[in-house]
């Protein structure tokens, strides 16, 4: 079975603009969760999507969003990039939704805003 | 609010055991998880705990305390491949995974 993918796996911006971010969960997986990792924060949840519903949000400015496809393909979109918003994306999916499911990582999105 | 604590670094021998510490303050509580990072890798899945005790798998075992809020990791026979940072992350009452800034593992020889 192929894990998440994630795409692309690098990315430089510049400030203001806008940028799309595509993850593909394993096959049969309902659930994509997003993840910014920074040196300095670590792993922050940013959002949840479950059968194309948001089941849960991090505290994140509104310019970041998202959206999950019929089949399960997420992406996600900031807007107005700051230099702050310098990170890696890690996507994750797992096969449903609840407590106990694990989740399986993709390889992440490495984003550079100058 | 949800505060996940876990040392920063910590260092030890090959062949040895390490334990690597988590607290965690939480608005409900729905389970603990342990991740491992390489550098430049993706989280990968170590271990689940819900339940107080130990849960032992391999070299790897995770311990909870759902009423001191704590848990750790102990990895036995450490090998060079082990150096990693190791995540603490808590699922809270509603599903989020709340990650810990990790610990960073260094083996030595």
């Amino acid at each position: 079975k192929a894990g998440v993918t994630q795409t692309p796996r690098y990315l430089i911006k510049t400030r203001g603009q806008q940028v799309t971010l595509s993850c593909s969960p394993i096959s049969g997986h309902r659930s994509v969760s997003w993840y910014q990792q920074t040196p300095g924060q670590g792993l922050q949840f940013l959002f949840e999507y479950f059968s194309e519903t948001q089941r849960n949000k991090g505290n994140f400015p509104g310019r970041f969003s998202g959206r999950q496809f019929s089949n399960s393909r997420s992406e996600m979109n900031v807007s107005t990039l700051e230099l702050g918003d310098s990170a890696l994306y890690l996507c994750a999916s797992s096969s449903d939704w609840g407590p106990s499911y694990e989740q399986y990582f993709g390889p992440g999105t490495r984003l550079t805003v100058t | 609010g949800q505060n996940i604590d876990q040392p920063t670094e910590m260092t030890a021998t090959e062949g040895a055991i390490v334990q690597i510490n988590c607290t965690y303050q939480t608005s409900g509580f729905n389970g603990l998880f342990w991740y491992q990072q390489h550098a430049g890798e993706a989280p990968t899945f170590l271990s689940y705990n819900v339940l107080d005790g130990l849960e032992e798998k391999g070299r790897f075992s995770s311990f909870l305390s759902r009423s001191k809020g704590y848990s750790y990791l102990l990895l036995k026979e450490l090998q060079m491949k082990d150096s990693a940072s190791y995540l603490c992350a808590v699922k809270g009452a509603t599903n989020k995974l709340i990650f810990g800034t990790g610990t960073l593992l260094a083996v030595q020889p």
